[in-house]
Parts: C-alpha cells; sequence; structure tokens
C-alpha cells in the first residue's frame, strides 16, 4: 500500500497564475484533510471532507478550493497564487470514529509551493 | 484555553538527558489528544493518541500523560538521543457536529546534540 501520495513534491508558481496540488489514499478512509505548515504556525487546516461528495472549510481556506468525487482523490486547487500562499502543503487522511481505529492522522510527504 | 498550546517551543539538549515538554489544550468536548514526531523535510509520524484521563503510553524511551480535566499532557523522553531531534506536535480532537477533526499546537523543536 503506497498510504498517502502527495503530487508534486516541488513547485515554483508565479503570481496569479494556478494549480491543482494532487492527493491519493489507497487506505479507504473517508476523512481527508489539507493542512498548510508555515515556520512557528505549526499545521492549519485549508479544507477537509467527509467523504466522496462532501467538503468543508477549515481555519484558512481563502484563496482555495477541493473536490472529493472518489474517496481516493482529494485535490486542492489555488486559482490565483499569491505570495502568502508560499508554504508547504500536506494531505492527510484517518478512518471514520466508529471504526474503532486510533483515528491518528496519516499524512503524506508534502508538497512545497513557492509563490514569486 | 481556546487553543492547542505547547512549550517550550525550542529546547536543546545533551545526548543522555532526560526532558520533557507540554501541551495544553480545551478540556470541554474533549475526545482525545494525539503526539506526532515530525521530522525534517519528512511528514509527521504518529506517536500516541490518547483519550482517557489519567492515560499513559509508552513507546521505547518515549511516554505521554493526559490529564483532561485540566487540559493537559506531557510528553517525556528518557536519555535522549540524537535521532531524536525532532518537532513534536500534539493535536486535540473535540466532539463536534463535524466531526474527526484535530487542531494541531505549533510544536516543540528538540536538538539532542552529542
Amino acid at each position: 500500500n503506497a498510504g498517502v501520495t502527495q503530487t508534486p513534491k516541488f513547485r515554483i508558481l508565479k503570481i496569479g497564475q494556478s494549480m491543482t496540488l494532487q492527493c491519493t489514499q489507497d487506505m479507504n478512509h473517508n476523512y481527508m484533510y489539507w493542512y498548510r505548515q508555515d515556520p512557528g504556525m505549526g499545521l492549519k487546516l485549508i479544507y477537509y471532507s467527509v467523504g466522496a461528495g462532501i467538503t468543508d472549510k477549515g481555519e484558512v481556506p481563502n484563496g482555495y478550493n477541493v473536490s472529493r468525487s472518489t474517496t481516493e482523490d482529494f485535490p486542492l486547487r489555488l486559482e490565483l497564487a499569491a505570495p502568502s500562499q508560499t508554504s508547504v502543503y500536506f494531505c492527510a487522511t484517518t478512518a471514520p470514529l466508529t471504526s474503532g481505529s486510533h483515528n491518528e492522522q496519516f499524512f503524506g510527504p508534502g508538497t512545497r509551493l513557492t509563490v514569486l | 484555553i481556546l487553543n492547542v498550546e505547547q512549550s517550550p517551543q525550542s529546547l536543546h539538549v545533551q545526548e543522555g538527558d532526560s526532558t520533557n515538554f507540554t501541551c495544553s489544550f480545551p478540556s470541554s468536548n474533549f475526545y482525545a489528544l494525539h503526539w506526532y514526531r515530525w521530522e525534517t523535510a519528512k511528514s509527521p509520524e504518529a506517536l500516541f493518541v490518547m483519550t482517557l484521563n489519567g492515560d499513559e503510553k509508552k513507546k521505547g524511551r518515549i511516554s505521554a500523560t493526559l490529564n483532561t480535566k485540566e487540559g493537559y499532557s506531557y510528553l517525556y523522553i528518557k536519555g535522549s538521543q540524537p535521532e531524536d531531534s525532532a518537532t513534536y506536535l500534539c493535536a486535540s480532537r473535540i466532539l463536534t457536529g463535524g466531526g474527526n477533526k484535530l487542531t494541531f499546537g505549533t510544536g516543540t523543536q528538540l536538538k539532542v546534540e552529542l
């Protein structure tokens, strides 16, 4: 099992460009999350999804969009990239609370994005 | 406490020292407390998930305790080694209508020197 995979690993964008960060999981987890990590700020939740077809805003959703058409995929879209979106982005998944698991989150390897 | 807070922000210790750090979290509607270990250029890895007041968990030289009534958890590392150098994140999960979300602290960055 690959777990949680993210592509690309690195990307440099110009201001105003758009891009999609891909996240795929093969653990059949319902819950998926997108975080950004900024120095000294820990992980901030951008968007999350409780299952295919359902998404919700996190703490810092502005400037981003998501979709969840399948259980496996949860892409994050930046429509008009801004320097403030320079960050490291992590995708994560977890099993539902009722599954009896420890409910820890499993993280992807991250995407380092720079907007110039 | 409305947010998850960790202290200290960073810590330098010598190899062989024992150390501990603190995570404070909202005690109302508490569901679970998570600890993660996060090495530079890697993704966070789960260490412990604790749910019950008084819980103690141990993994090798690392252990954690939980006090849900006062809203704090301690992480202990006994006999620190250079490979323990990492950022240690805690995250709180509360019971909400939206379910299954974690609120992360900003982490404690540990550096173990020879």
